[in-house]
């Protein structure tokens, strides 16, 4: 059964400390996004690759957040130094370049205290 | 960039009736996919249905179906027959170059 896995799927953390978050895509799929879902702001677009290159990083606040694709079954989203107002869910999720399906990882929930 | 609007924030319905969620969107663009995504408190992200837009047939899966209007920009969501595990947020998603999502609708479904 193919998924997309996230991890962690908690992070509780100090303010100003490194968070990394994992994101191991479908296999086979070109395009991966990253989404964080906040009560207040819903899901936001903060960074999405296709075929491993960034492609839009505009909704990630450019001093302190990073995402990377290093291979195929890997992309990492990095925050540094972390804020209290980075706490959100952060969900990955995989899909085609055509655009027919995009299925969601079960995101991971992050606490900066 | 492009726009997605839901503008009923929350939305209840009696068991075994039907509900519509209601989606517009707004892009210059001639091919594109929309989906509707399901989200109960477990806070999974479920895929409950698509349409291409170059396809004027409205997608349905089971109890789900859509009434896509393309000239309006329109795509509205029905449950038939809406059951207790149907309430949960429900997002509209807008898919070209990138996915992009509306603010949601919270549905419950009442016993």
């Amino acid at each position: 059964d193919a998924r997309v896995t996230q991890t962690p799927r908690h992070k509780v953390t100090e303010m100003g400390q490194e968070v990394t978050m994992r994101c191991q895509p479908i296999l086979g799929h070109n395009t991966v996004f990253w989404y964080r879902q906040t009560m207040m702001q819903g899901l936001e677009l903060l960074a999405y690759f296709r075929n491993r290159a960034p492609l839009d990083d505009s909704g990630m606040p450019k001093d302190r957040f990073s995402a990377e694709m290093p291979d195929a079954t890997l992309a990492t989203l990095k925050i540094q130094p972390s804020e209290p107002r980075d706490s959100a869910v952060y969900f990955c999720a995989s899909g085609l370049v055509s655009g027919a399906e995009a299925f969601f990882g079960q995101g991971t929930r992050l606490t900066v205290v | 960039a492009q726009t997605v609007t839901q503008s009923q924030p929350e939305m209840s319905v009696q068991e075994a009736e039907t509900v519509t969620l209601s989606c517009t969107y707004d892009t210059s663009e001639n091919n594109y996919y929309l989906f509707w995504y399901k989200q109960p408190p477990s806070r999974q992200m479920i895929l409950v249905i698509r349409q291409e837009a170059y396809k004027q047939q409205n997608a349905t899966e089971n109890r789900f179906s859509v009434n896509f209007q393309k000239a309006a920009k329109s795509f509205s969501l029905k449950i038939s027959d809406s059951q207790l595990g149907d309430t949960a947020m429900y997002f509209c998603a807008f898919v070209s170059y990138d996915m992009r999502f509306g603010a949601g609708t919270r549905l419950t479904v009442k016993p």
